[in-house]
């Protein structure tokens, strides 16, 4: 059971290139959001999905983009990366039935 | 202002001690809250969840105060593997989960 994949793990950019974070679950997960993590500004959420097909936006969305096109897919789509989109970046998932999310390993992006 | 404040610490501790963490939330609305552990260059991990009657996983309590808005987690007997992030978070309207900056802890032997 591979749980959350995120791929890549490591990524680096340059400014104005855009690129997918990818995340997949094998869980049959409802649940899935997106997150970034700076240094003292913890977890803030970006998006997240209730379903296929249905997304919302969380705290930080401007700058990416989410499709949730299948219950196990929810890649995250930054158009033009900006230095400030420099974080670590998780995708989690849980079922209607736990309380608990499960956290992929992230992908450190670098945008220089 | 973010949604759920905590101290970012860092929290130094000697081995054996017992120490309290607090976590304080805006909207009162918010549905369900939960503990995570973070270590380092790692991704969260459920800890515990929180409850209005408090709840209790071997050292650890997790203490939910609804009227305050603020939940508490205490950790005795504390450990070496211990040391690690703790993150408070809340669950509210379509299962939007948000964290706290997260709170720092170094055990010390």
């Amino acid at each position: 059971n591979a749980g959350v994949t995120q791929t890549p793990k490591f990524q680096v950019l340059k400014t104005g290139q855009s690129m997918t974070l990818q995340c997949a679950q094998d869980m049959n997960h409802e649940y899935m959001s997106w997150y970034r993590q700076d240094p003292g500004m913890g977890l803030r959420l970006i998006h997240y999905s209730v379903g296929a097909g249905i997304t919302d936006q969380g705290e930080v969305p401007n700058g990416y983009n989410v499709s949730r096109s299948t219950t196990e897919d929810f890649p995250l789509r930054l158009l033009s990366a900006a230095p400030s989109q420099t974080s670590v970046y998780f995708c989690a998932s849980r079922s209607i039935q736990a309380y608990g999310y499960t956290f992929g390993s992230g992908t450190r992006l670098t945008v220089v | 202002r973010k949604e759920v404040e905590q101290d970012p610490g860092p929290f130094n501790v000697p081995e054996g001690a017992t120490v309290a963490f607090n976590c304080t939330y805006s909207n009162s609305a918010s549905q369900s809250f939960f503990w995570y552990r973070q270590d380092c260059r790692k991704e969260p991990k459920l800890l515990m969840s929180v409850y209005s009657s408090g709840n209790e996983d071997g050292r650890f309590t997790a203490q939910l105060n609804r009227a305050s808005q603020y939940i508490s987690l205490l950790i005795r007997d504390s450990k070496l593997s211990d040391s690690a992030t703790y993150l408070c978070s809340k669950i509210q309207g379509a299962q939007k989960l948000v964290f706290g900056q997260g709170t720092r802890l170094t055990i010390n032997p």
